[in-house]
C-alpha cells in the first residue's frame, strides 16, 4: 500500500545536537507538511511544502528549518535542539488539483526527546 | 490567521451513550471541516469531513453539523462503543493554490467506559 513513512520514530537527543527528522511517501502527492503535537495543545503546523520549489513556514516555524530533496521526500531539521522541542512529530502529504478531497495523509509519528 | 477552538478537551461516556465534541472558527472565509481520529500510538486519520455548502452529513453512527453564520461545526457519534474511544481533532480551512492548509483544535479526548 501506498504510505507516508518517518525516520526515525524514536530519538533522544541532547540540547544543542542537530537532528534531522527524514520523511518519504509512495502515494505520489505533490503537497507535504510537518506537524508538532504535544498533549493539550493540538496539531500545530511547522512547515509545509507544494512542490520541490516550493517551501512555506507555517505557524511554528522558529527553531526548525526543511528541505525538499524531491516530490517524494522531505525533511525536517533542528539545528541546535533545546528541551521545549520534546514532541511528537508527523509528517504528512496531501494531493492537489480539481480531484483534491482536502485529506491529509499523515506518517506514524517521531518521537524526539531533548535532554 | 485561522484559530479553532474545541471543547470539551476530554469526554467520558458510557458504552451506548451519544458523544458531541464541538468547534468554532474564526475565519468566514474557511470552506472546509475535516475531523481526524488519533487512536492511542497511532496517526491521525480522517473519518469524516463537510464543506460549506452542506449543513449535515453523515457516515453510520457519525455525522457532523456546521453552521457557517454561528461558525461553528460539531461532531456527533451515536450508539458509542469501546473503539471509538480516542483523540478527535477538529479543523477548518480553506482551499488555497489547490490545496487546503488546515488550522486544528486542541483535541478532545473521548473515553467510552464498557
Amino acid at each position: 500500500d501506498a504510505d507516508v513513512t518517518q525516520t526515525p520514530r524514536n530519538r533522544i537527543t541532547k540540547t544543542g545536537k542537530r537532528i534531522m527528522l527524514e520523511c518519504s511517501q509512495t502515494k505520489g502527492h505533490d503537497r507535504m507538511y510537518w506537524y508538532r503535537q504535544d498533549p493539550g495543545l493540538g496539531l500545530r503546523l511547522i512547515y509545509y511544502s507544494f512542490d520541490v520549489k516550493d517551501i512555506n513556514k507555517g505557524e511554528i516555524s522558529d527553531g526548525y528549518s526543511v528541505s525538499r530533496q524531491a516530490q517524494a521526500k522531505f525533511s525536517l531539521s533542528l539545528e541546535s535542539a533545546i528541551p521545549n522541542q520534546t514532541a511528537l512529530y508527523f509528517c504528512a502529504t496531501s494531493d492537489s488539483g480539481r480531484a483534491a478531497t482536502g485529506e491529509l495523509f499523515f506518517g506514524e509519528g517521531s518521537r524526539l526527546t531533548v535532554l | 490567521g485561522e484559530n479553532v477552538e474545541q471543547h470539551p478537551s476530554t469526554l467520558s461516556v458510557q458504552e451506548g451513550d451519544s458523544a458531541v465534541i464541538k468547534c468554532t472558527y474564526s475565519d468566514s472565509a474557511s470552506n472546509y471541516f475535516p475531523w481526524y481520529k488519533q487512536e492511542l500510538g497511532k496517526r491521525p486519520q480522517l473519518i469524516i469531513d463537510i464543506r460549506s455548502n452542506v449543513g449535515e452529513k453523515k457516515d453510520q453512527r457519525i455525522a457532523v453539523t456546521l453552521n457557517k453564520t454561528a461558525k461553528h461545526f460539531s461532531l456527533h457519534i451515536t450508539e458509542t462503543q469501546p473503539e471509538d474511544s480516542a483523540v478527535y481533532f477538529c479543523a477548518a480551512s480553506m482551499r488555497s493554490g489547490g490545496s487546503y492548509i488546515p488550522t486544528f483544535g486542541r483535541g478532545t479526548s473521548l473515553i467510552v467506559h464498557p
